[in-house]
């Protein structure tokens, strides 16, 4: 168990660039999930996907976030035109199943100049 | 709709004093509640979990939480604070074991 995976752990960008944030989850974990996590605040679900299929995605903030596990093993969440507002931390986790404890990464911190 | 609530966004205890943070959870169904905990610039690491069967559940560090569903709260408790549990907690509460909602946190200080 080498636990979730998250790079960049930090990314600085100017605001209206698009920026990518990769998870490799715990390898035998089918669900894989994606928060935002503001200062002060609890994580934010997002999005999650059951192997390669993302079966919740109405959470996304706006359509300039995506996310995708092509494989059913990595995943990628990605937001286009960066905006002050979406400074935060986004986190993955990774689950065995639908109602077993989600494992943490240590997330990838955005900062948008 | 699912929601959590923490009362009480900071606690300060002293060292070998009861800890308790509290978590009220709103629910149209018998739900799966977590408490994590969640160190400076690292991710969230699960203390306990309840499911289902018994309403105390303990979890790691001597940490342990009692569902009620007459008042819709999963508290959590240890008896004796250690200077190491100083740090973010964060309850959190699901329906249906898909998408998690976790409350705002308690930041827990333990003063020597």
């Amino acid at each position: 168990d080498t636990g979730v995976s998250q790079d960049p752990r930090h990314k600085i960008t100017k605001r209206g660039q698009n920026v990518t944030f990769r998870c490799d989850p715990i390898s035998e974990h089918n669900r894989l999930y994606w928060y935002r996590q503001t200062l002060g605040q609890g994580p934010e679900f997002l999005t999650y996907f059951q192997n390669e299929a993302q079966l919740e995605k109405s959470r996304l903030l706006s359509d300039r976030f995506s996310a995708e596990r092509p494989k059913g093993s990595f995943s990628t969440l990605e937001i286009q035109r960066t905006e002050q507002g979406d400074s935060a931390m986004y986190l993955c986790a990774s689950s065995l199943a639908y109602n077993q404890p989600q494992h943490f990464g240590d997330g990838t911190r955005l900062s948008i100049l | 709709a699912q929601s959590v609530t923490q009362l009480g966004s900071h606690v300060s205890v002293s060292e070998g004093a009861l800890v308790l943070l509290r978590c009220n959870y709103s629910s149209s169904v018998p739900p799966y509640l977590f408490w994590y905990v969640q160190y400076p610039n690292q991710g969230l690491q699960l203390l306990l979990k309840y499911t289902t069967g018994a309403t105390l559940v303990k979890g790691i560090n001597g940490f342990e939480a009692e569902f009620k569903k007459s008042e819709t709260s999963f508290h959590l408790t240890k008896p004796s604070a250690h200077m190491s549990d100083a740090a973010e907690y964060f309850c959190a509460v699901s329906e249906t074991g898909n998408q998690f909602y976790f409350g705002t946190g308690t930041s827990l200080t333990v003063i020597p």
